[in-house]
């Protein structure tokens, strides 16, 4: 059983166009989160929300949109897609963050053309 | 603001000892956490340090000095597997998002050859 899975694995798609990722855990985690990792693979946090209410928001574009329909989901919304939004999107889940461990899905590769 | 510095690449034969070093600055700090991560894979949690001290876990070994800000992941008896990026990530809880926001290094690319 996959503890985060996100869908799809894989987007292409042309610029100015909008896409969504979806995530879920069934870890019974109450926060979730969403990171981008570009191609040098540095790992930024975009959002974190704990039991559907928003935590965290860093500073992205608000073509950003994410949403928590319950505390198991988090999708992530991208309106008017540009080149630079092209990257490796993971959700995360964590039950304790003071622990230090996030359970990462297996990514969403997304290619603006 | 906050940075955490490690080597970028890192490079080891097969049984070796490899250590991975990450120096950080925060305004606070709440531990000290390091992640594997294959090409193509998802990041994977190692190992977690609140404390001073040294945690092991099978062939990795993590270790924390908080008045030195310095953390490092040690890995042992190198297996061809161990080829990934490392990256070191630390909670600020000064931060807003405080304790849920997992701050991460760059990343070092450990080659591991026969």
């Amino acid at each position: 059983d996959t503890a985060v899975s996100q869908t799809p694995k894989y987007l292409v798609t042309q610029m100015g166009n909008d896409k969504s990722i979806k995530c879920e855990q069934n870890l019974g985690h109450d926060t979730m989160y969403w990171y981008k990792q570009d191609s040098k693979k540095f790992l930024k946090i975009m959002f974190s929300y704990n039991n559907k209410e928003l935590i965290i928001n860093e500073t992205v574009p608000n073509r950003f949109s994410p949403k928590s329909p319950d505390k198991a989901h988090l999708n992530l919304h991208i309106n008017s897609l540009e080149l630079g939004d092209s990257a490796v999107y993971f959700c995360a889940s964590s039950q304790e963050p003071r622990s230090g461990e996030l359970f990462f899905g297996e990514g969403s590769r997304l290619t603006v053309l | 603001g906050q940075s955490l510095e490690q080597p970028s690449e890192v490079t080891a034969v097969e049984g070796a000892i490899v250590q991975i070093n990450c120096t950080y600055q925060t305004s606070g700090f709440y531990g000290l956490s390091w992640y594997q991560q294959h090409d193509g894979g998802a990041p994977t949690f190692l190992s977690y340090n609140a404390l001073d001290g040294l945690e092991e876990t099978g062939r990795f070994s993590s270790f924390l000095s908080r008045s030195d800000s310095y953390g490092y992941l040690l890995l042992q008896e190198l297996q061809m597997k161990d080829s990934a990026s490392y990256f070191c990530a630390v909670r600020d809880p000064q931060l807003s998002g405080g304790y849920n926001k997992l701050i991460f290094g760059a990343g070092t690319r450990l080659a591991v050859h026969p």
